[in-house]
């Protein structure tokens, strides 16, 4: 089956850009991946979903400050312009028949 | 707009039962696949089960960590989606968040309702 690995933790400053990586195990690189954000107050929010091409697609109302790209087996969601809101834990998850998995998650901390 | 709101939740002895209900409103329920997704604390989330639509036949499949201990279910004229809970176990503490599927992804969640299970 299908394992995502994401670092614990990442941090960059108010109004710059961050890179979050997550990266599925050997011999599913193909794998379309979603993104989620889990606010700390606001609770889980679909970012978007992203294939192995780098083509993505965001939820409604997700604003274009969070961008995906992929090469091989990583997927990465970048976040551009950092507001304190965007404080908060990041998941990504993928499935398959029988199956939905999701990424250790990362920590984001604005600085 | 899309609606998901999660309830049952509560405190459980090791051992005992609970059944948590998901009510969405604002899509056509029937043509979802839908999930159970649990965060317990100080960890990450992890997928619990989830049931197909109507039209594919209301497959299920459970993690598992759950399998024959949890069962899915959804009534369609309600527009509910359940997750019923036996023989807990103090690692079943969680936030029990439900989602929606769109395009395979987990495009819609709930707020989740909190399960506590302590003797």
């Amino acid at each position: 089956q299908v394992d995502l690995t994401q670092s614990p933790s990442a941090s960059a400053s108010l109004g710059a850009s961050v890179k979050l990586t997550c990266t599925l195990s050997s011999g599913h690189s193909a794998y379309t991946i979603a993104w989620h954000q889990l606010h700390p107050e606001k609770g889980p929010r679909y970012l978007m979903k992203l294939n192995s091409d780098g083509s993505h697609s965001r939820g409604d109302g997700i604003p274009d400050r969070f961008s995906g790209s992929s090469s091989g087996a990583e997927r990465y969601l970048t976040i551009s312009s950092l507001q304190s809101e965007d404080e908060a834990d990041y998941y990504c998850q993928t499935w398959g028949t029988g199956f939905r998995v999701f990424g250790g998650g990362t920590k984001l901390t604005v600085l | 707009q899309v609606q998901l709101v999660e309830s049952g939740g509560g405190l459980v002895k090791p051992g005992g039962s609970l059944r948590l209900s998901c009510a969405a409103s604002g899509i056509t329920f029937s043509d979802y696949f839908m999930n159970w997704i649990r965060q317990a604390p100080g960890k990450g989330l992890e997928w619990v089960s989830y049931i197909s639509s109507s039209g594919s036949g209301s497959t299920i499949y459970y993690a598992d960590s759950v399998k024959g201990r949890f069962t899915i279910s959804r009534d369609n004229a309600k527009n509910l989606l359940y997750l019923q809970m036996n023989s807990l176990r103090a690692e079943d503490t969680a936030v029990y968040y439900c989602a929606r599927e769109v395009a395979e992804a987990l495009g819609d969640w709930g707020q989740g309702t909190l399960v506590t299970v302590s003797s």
